[in-house]
C-alpha cells in the first residue's frame, strides 16, 4: 500500500535556485523520513521529522509537517547540480505495523 | 562503520537458476530488511527480521526464501524467478525500531532475469 505521495513528479530548475517538493499521506503517522537517490543507487537518508514537531533544518535542507493537512515539504536551498537525484518521502503507519512506506518519488534535476 | 553492503552488484541470472544476494552491516543494526525497487518507482518492502527473526513478510512468492544467519547478516536465495522479477534488490538496516529510525540502505544489487 502506498502512503506518501510527492508532488511534483518531476522538478528542473537552474543551479543557485531553491527546489520544493512536497509529500501528502494519508493515514496518522508517528514520523515522516525523506531520503534521496542517485540513479540506480542506494537511498541516503536526509532527515526524519517526528508528528509532533512542526519544522526541522539540516544544511541546505529544510522540512516541514503539517499533520493537519496530512502533509510534509522539503526545501532544498541554493541547489548545486550533485542535488540531482530522486527524492523520496518515507511514513511508517500510527499503531499499524513496522513497515516504513515510501511514496512515488520526486525527481529533481539541477542544471549547471 | 556507517555502511552497508550488498553482492553482487549486478546479476543476470535465467530463470532455472539457484542465486543468492548477500547483505552485510557491522553498526550493530538489529532490524534488517529486503526492498524491490522497479525503474522509476519507489522502493516495495519484501522482508523484516528484526533480532534475527522474520518479523515481515509482504506476500513475496516462495520463490523468494530470505535467511538471516546473524545479526549482521542477511541473505536472500532466488529460485525459478520470472523475468517480472528483474530490479534492484536493496538491503537496509536500521538499530532497532523498524519505523521510528533511519534506515541505512546498501547500494543495491541490479538483477536481470532472462
Amino acid at each position: 500500500s502506498q502512503q506518501g505521495e510527492e508532488d511534483p513528479q518531476a522538478l528542473s530548475i537552474q543551479e543557485g535556485e531553491n527546489a520544493t517538493m512536497n509529500c501528502s499521506y494519508k493515514t496518522s503517522i508517528n514520523n515522516l523520513q525523506w531520503y534521496r537517490q542517485n540513479s540506480g543507487r542506494g537511498l541516503v537518508h536526509l532527515i526524519l521529522i517526528r508528528s509532533n514537531e512542526r519544522e526541522k533544518h539540516s544544511g541546505r535542507l529544510r522540512v516541514t509537517l503539517d499533520t493537519s493537512k496530512k502533509s510534509s515539504s522539503l526545501l532544498i536551498t541554493a541547489s548545486r547540480a550533485a542535488d540531482t537525484a530522486s527524492y523520496f518521502c518515507a511514513t511508517d503507519e500510527e499503531g499499524g505495523s513496522e513497515k516504513l512506506v515510501f511514496g512515488k518519488g520526486t525527481k529533481l534535476t539541477v542544471n549547471p | 562503520d556507517t555502511e552497508v553492503t550488498q553482492t553482487p552488484k549486478h546479476l543476470v541470472m535465467g530463470m532455472t537458476n539457484k542465486k543468492s544476494l548477500k547483505c552485510e552491516q557491522h553498526m550493530g543494526h538489529r532490524a534488517m530488511y529486503w526492498y524491490k525497487q522497479k525503474a522509476k518507482k519507489p522502493p516495495e518492502l519484501m522482508f523484516v527480521y528484526s533480532y534475527e527473526k522474520l518479523s515481515i513478510n509482504e506476500s513475496v512468492p516462495s520463490r523468494f526464501s530470505p535467511e538471516c544467519p546473524n545479526s549482521s547478516l542477511l541473505n536472500l536465495h532466488l529460485h525459478a524467478l520470472q523475468p517480472e522479477d528483474s530490479a534492484l534488490y536493496l538491503c537496509a538496516s536500521s538499530q532497532r525500531n523498524p519505523y521510528q529510525e533511519t534506515q541505512y540502505f546498501g547500494p543495491g544489487t541490479r538483477l536481470l532475469v532472462l
